[in-house]
């Protein structure tokens, strides 16, 4: 049974550029969730998709935007990288109010 | 906006001894609580929970503390094991909104 997996592992960007993560949930999960990890700091939560559409988001710009397709996968996608958007990226999935399952995160660099 | 805190970025215990993790919360609107626990290149894991109408839950040798009137949780391993060396974050939620500590790295000494 495949946990949650991410893509890529590992990105390299440059400022001002735009960059699509990729997260794929747990078998039976229906609900996915995105958050930032910064160095140091605990996951802070950015938003989260539920049947296609963002149920809650957190306090993020609208540089960051999702999307969930039909199949429970998820993509964050990030506009006009700052240097400051360097983070370990995190999708979590979750069935109803079940515990979060994360995956092992997208480690992005902006230089 | 730091809505829960561990105010305690490391610790460090014997093996065998009891280890105690601390979290506060300020939002009251949270009701249901958890423990997760991260290895280096790893996603957290979900270790244990409490709903905010239970004071205790215990999973073997972890047992989570929840005291609603000071808005804290604990969560104490006994007896540590060295594989318990991680770091372990509290996270707080309320409907689909979860929030995180910044974390507390233990170390559990052979």
């Amino acid at each position: 049974d495949a946990g949650v997996t991410q893509s890529p592992t590992h990105l390299i960007k440059t400022r001002g550029q735009q960059v699509t993560l990729r997260c794929s949930p747990k078998s039976g999960h229906d609900t996915v969730s995105w958050y930032q990890q910064a160095l140091g700091q605990g996951p802070q939560f950015i938003f989260q998709y539920y049947e296609e559409e963002e149920r809650q988001r957190g306090n993020f710009p609208d540089r960051f935007s999702g999307h969930q397709f039909p199949n429970y996968s998820s993509e964050l996608n990030v506009n006009a990288l700052l240097l400051g958007d360097s983070a370990l990226y995190l999708c979590a999935s979750s069935h109803h109010f079940s515990p979060l399952h994360f995956g092992n995160g997208t480690r992005l660099t902006v230089t | 906006d730091q809505q829960v805190k561990q105010n305690s970025p490391s610790l460090s215990v014997q093996e065998g001894r009891i280890s105690i993790l601390n979290c506060d919360y300020t939002n009251s609107m949270f009701d249901y609580f958890l423990w997760y626990k991260k290895y280096p290149a790893e996603g957290p894991t979900f270790l244990i929970s409490i709903s905010s109408i239970k004071d205790k839950n215990e999973d073997g040798r972890f047992t989570v503390f929840l005291n609603k009137s000071a808005k804290h949780l604990s969560l104490h391993i006994v007896p540590s094991q060295p594989g318990d060396s991680a770091v372990y974050f509290c996270a707080a939620s309320a409907y689909y909104d979860m929030r995180f500590g910044a974390g507390t790295r233990l170390t559990v000494k052979p």
